[in-house]
């Protein structure tokens, strides 16, 4: 079956101890992307990737990090996670056929991350 | 900075009625815009999209309408049924990197 993982779904963790969570597709995407959804905000992009190597800040990057050494995998890191990275996170992933050419993005369940 | 605002932020209509949710955006580079409708605790899916060559894309109930000029955007939504309570966002989008998202609109409909 087609799909986007992500691991942990939810996670509650204290002030200053690094996380990962990980994201997997197995649709052969080239471009995925990690987006952090709280009330009243929408979903805001917070990196992006366009292929395995390739990785940009979206508009909210400032205290994550991110890899892509695979073209499968895209981790998003929070190296010292503080309170207001307290969210519903979502990784998503999409074909890439240039950038005049758009795909769907197919997201992730998401991952609910609480920091104490 | 590239912005979408979306409009109402809560919705509610009668079972059969029409729902209408608005989005402007800021960048008039953006040539793409999605909508996305959440259930609650699933994760968004494309419903429809529409590219900025075209002024309207209709999809059996469901209706996307595009305003390059305002740089504005609808979804329409005609006889409503229950089972499309749930949250719906705008983007848009220049290239295919960055896709800007609205707030969302919580859409319930009463049976």
């Amino acid at each position: 079956e087609a799909q986007v993982t992500q691991n942990p779904r939810y996670l509650i963790t204290v002030t200053g101890k690094k996380l990962t969570v990980t994201c997997s597709q197995n649709m052969n995407h080239e471009y995925m992307s990690w987006y952090r959804q709280d009330p009243g905000l929408g979903l805001r992009q917070i990196y992006y990737s366009m292929n395995v190597e390739v990785t940009d800040k979206g508009d909210v990057p400032e205290g994550y990090k991110v890899s892509r050494k695979e073209k499968r995998n895209f981790p998003l890191i929070l190296e010292s996670p503080s309170p207001n990275q307290t969210s519903l996170y979502f990784c998503a992933s999409s074909l890439f056929g240039g950038l005049s050419s758009y795909n769907e993005q197919f997201f992730g369940p998401g991952t609910r991350l609480t920091v104490l | 900075g590239e912005n979408v605002e979306q409009h109402p932020s809560t919705l509610s209509v009668q079972e059969g009625d029409s729902a209408v949710i608005k989005c402007t955006y800021s960048d008039s580079a953006s040539n793409y815009f999605p909508w996305y409708k959440q259930e609650l605790g699933k994760r968004p899916q494309l419903i429809i999209d529409i590219r900025s060559n075209v002024g309207e894309k209709k999809d059996q109930r469901i209706a996307v309408t595009l305003n390059k000029t305002a740089k504005h955007f609808s979804l329409h939504i005609t006889e409503t049924q229950p089972e499309d309570s749930a949250v719906y966002f705008c983007a848009a989008s220049r290239d295919r990197r960055k896709l800007i998202f609205g707030q969302g609109t919580e859409l319930s409909v009463k049976p």
